[in-house]
């Protein structure tokens, strides 16, 4: 099994540009989430999803939109991207309240 | 407000003693405690968990402590080996938070020497 699976691994924007990290997992859970790491700090919540159809903000969702059609898919969407959303953005999930798994991460800079 | 929190940055242990690692918290409505493992370049992996009924859970070298009562758990790894050296994030769920939702520290790093 591939888990959790993030592309791309390393992403470089413009101020203003757009983009959308993908995220797939193949252990239907039915829980998805995702969350950025900035250099020394924990990991935030940007945005959960508990099925498809069905998607909540977390901590810090200004910025980001996300969708959930599939049980497999939850991608991250950036509008405008801006410099404070360089980060390392990962992608997880979980069956309810099990532990949650994480995929690899996406390293994005915005310049 | 960091509602869960480590305080040590890094830590320093030699090959074959214990290393203990703290974690905090404010939400007395923590009801579900981790511990992740990162490597550089990779994604945290699932450690070992504690829910609030218990003051104690073991799995092999690792153990987590929680005391409810300080607001406070800690992991013990014995014997550290240097394979072990990554950082390590607390976590918390529960606390009136939907989803399954986590609240993770700061980190810990972790160094065995060998």
């Amino acid at each position: 099994n591939a888990g959790v699976t993030q592309t791309p691994k390393f992403r470089i924007l413009k101020i203003g540009q757009s983009m959308t990290l993908q995220c797939t997992q193949d252990m239907n859970h039915n829980y998805m989430y995702w969350y950025r790491q900035d250099p020394g700090m924990g990991l935030k919540l940007i945005y959960y999803s508990v099925g498809a159809g069905i998607t909540d903000k977390g901590e810090v969702p200004n910025g980001y939109n996300v969708s959930r059609s599939t049980t497999e898919d939850f991608p991250l969407r950036l509008e405008l991207a801006a410099p404070s959303q360089t980060s390392v953005y990962f992608c997880a999930s979980s069956y309810s309240r099990q532990p949650q798994h994480f995929g690899d991460g996406t390293r994005l800079s915005i310049l | 407000d960091q509602q869960v929190k480590q305080n040590s940055p890094s830590l320093s242990v030699q090959e074959g003693r214990i290393s203990i690692l703290n974690c905090d918290y404010t939400n007395s409505m923590f009801d579900y405690f981790l511990w992740y493992k990162k490597y550089p370049a990779e994604g945290p992996t699932f450690l070992i968990s504690i829910s609030s009924i218990k003051d104690k859970n073991e799995d092999g070298r690792f153990t987590v402590f929680l005391n409810k009562s300080a607001k406070h758990l800690s992991l013990h790894i014995v014997p550290s080996q240097p394979g072990d050296s990554a950082v390590y994030f607390c976590a918390a769920s529960g606390g009136g938070y939907a989803g399954n939702m986590l609240t993770f520290g700061g980190g810990t790093r972790l160094m065995v020497k060998p």
